[in-house]
């Protein structure tokens, strides 16, 4: 297995504009999560979806954020309009429904100009 | 709702010593708890977990952490560190029904020479 892929690895955006981070998540995992990694924060839960069904949104931190999964093999999180303070590395994790061990991506790294 | 407290930011450890990261938690159930490791650019990888039973885990490059109920510790342990396990570690926290994971702030082991 190819393990979860991110893309792209590396990001670098202009303040305004919109980003859009994509993930495919590992064939027969039913969660999907989105993490953002800051120097300041650590890892934070930003959503997470079951069998393609957002669950739980309450780390996305406003309302440029928006993810979406329209099937079991692809996610995408997006930030419009994109902002410096967005800077940080967001990874992508899935796992079984019975197997508790998170399958990270190797992450996207943002940086917005 | 969980948590989990990484006292140490950064710990160095000459090549070949013993190694232990703590790891508190708090939950007012039984957790199932994590430890996942970050080399510099990369995604994080499960190094071992504990959901239940014997409370002294095995995990992959010779890690193994213990857990204590009394003491709500996860603590992640190596009897000889080498210099490829500098990377950063990080502690997690899973609830009961367990769909998310928390993440500690994680420790940056140096390995000395």
């Amino acid at each position: 297995d190819a393990g979860v892929i991110q893309s792209p690895r590396h990001e670098v955006t202009e303040m305004g504009q919109e980003v859009t981070l994509r993930c495919k998540p590992i064939s027969g995992h039913d969660y999907l999560f989105w993490y953002r990694q800051t120097m300041m924060r650590g890892l934070e839960l930003l959503i997470y979806f079951n069998n393609n069904v957002p669950i739980d949104d309450s780390g996305m931190p406003e309302d440029r954020f928006s993810a979406k999964m329209p099937n079991a093999s692809f996610s995408t999180l997006k930030i419009q309009p994109s902002e410096p303070r967005d800077s940080a590395v967001y990874f992508c994790a899935s796992r079984p429904a019975k197997n508790y061990g998170y399958t990270f991506g190797s992450g996207t790294r943002l940086t917005v100009v | 709702a969980q948590s989990v407290t990484q006292p140490d930011i950064h710990i160095t450890v000459s090549e070949g010593a013993s190694l232990e990261l703590r790891c508190n938690y708090s939950y007012g159930a039984t957790p199932y708890l994590f430890w996942y490791v970050q080399s510099p650019g990369q995604g994080l990888q499960l190094l071992l977990k504990y959901f239940s039973g014997d409370t002294l885990v095995q995990g992959i490059k010779g890690f193994e952490a213990e857990f204590k109920r009394s003491q709500s510790s996860f603590n992640l342990r190596k009897p000889s560190v080498h210099w490829s396990d500098a990377a950063e570690y990080f502690c997690a926290v899973g609830s009961t029904g367990f769909q998310k994971l928390v993440f500690g702030t994680g420790t940056r082991l140096l390995v000395s020479p």
